[in-house]
């Protein structure tokens, strides 16, 4: 099976940036995701690494290094409106997509 | 409309009573996944199909059933609800043709078992 772990909250101030690690266990790895849910509404994707390294979308990057089965999520010149829960999420080789706990990300100004 | 469209959005039901959650898709996708969410817990994998002949069992199966009616719809069914399957939970659906990397998520429905 899959586990994920990842910190069970981060604050941070405007501005600021914030790295959410993620460490996973799985058997048939395939490629790491990052969601993004608001208040319990629908996760929304914000990324995926199948590769090591960084891939950079605007404000958000993720880096992967599967050697060390360990990722994580950059949220940089943090904003009010990023204040969510964000999730890995581990895709297995049978596209079998298994999320962590999440991590609830407070924004103060 | 949502792309990823779940029925209903609220239910309260009671212990013992069979219920079913609908979930159908407009986005031409072949997988579909259902998930339970819970405090702290994150998103649970209950059940996945990649294809109308395809049903898998993820995690969380015991207590739940679900029915592959047709691509573009997957239904979850609790045949007796208990009050600790009260959580909020999801459908998704994702495209292997795009690698089926990315997910996309209905609004959920949010269920009370009492």
């Amino acid at each position: 099976g899959q586990s994920l772990e990842q910190p069970s909250e981060v604050t941070a101030v405007e501005g600021a940036i914030v790295q959410i690690n993620c460490t996973y266990q799985t058997s048939g790895f395939y490629g790491l995701s990052w969601y993004q849910q608001h208040d319990g509404g629908a996760p929304t994707f914000l990324s995926y690494n199948a590769l090591d390294g960084l891939e950079e979308t605007g404000r958000f990057s993720s880096f992967l290094s599967r050697s060390d089965s360990y990722g994580y999520l950059l949220l940089q010149e943090l904003q009010m409106k990023d204040s969510a829960s964000y999730f890995c999420a581990v895709c297995s080789n049978d596209y079998k997509l298994s999320f962590g706990a999440g991590t609830t990300v407070t924004v103060r100004a | 409309d949502a792309d990823v469209t779940q029925t209903p959005r609220n239910r309260i039901t009671k212990t013992g009573k069979r219920i079913m959650l609908e979930c159908s898709q407009t986005k031409g996708h072949d997988r579909m996944y259902w998930y339970r969410q819970d405090p702290g817990l994150g998103l649970r994998l209950i059940y996945y199909s990649f294809d109308v002949k395809d049903i898998n069992k993820g995690e969380i199966s015991d207590g739940y059933s679900v029915s592959r009616q047709a691509q573009a719809k997957f239904s979850l069914s609790l045949e007796s609800a208990i009050p600790n399957q009260t959580a909020l939970y999801f459908c998704a659906t994702s495209d292997s043709r795009g690698g089926g990397t990315e997910a996309f998520f209905g609004q959920g429905t949010r269920l009370t078992v009492v």
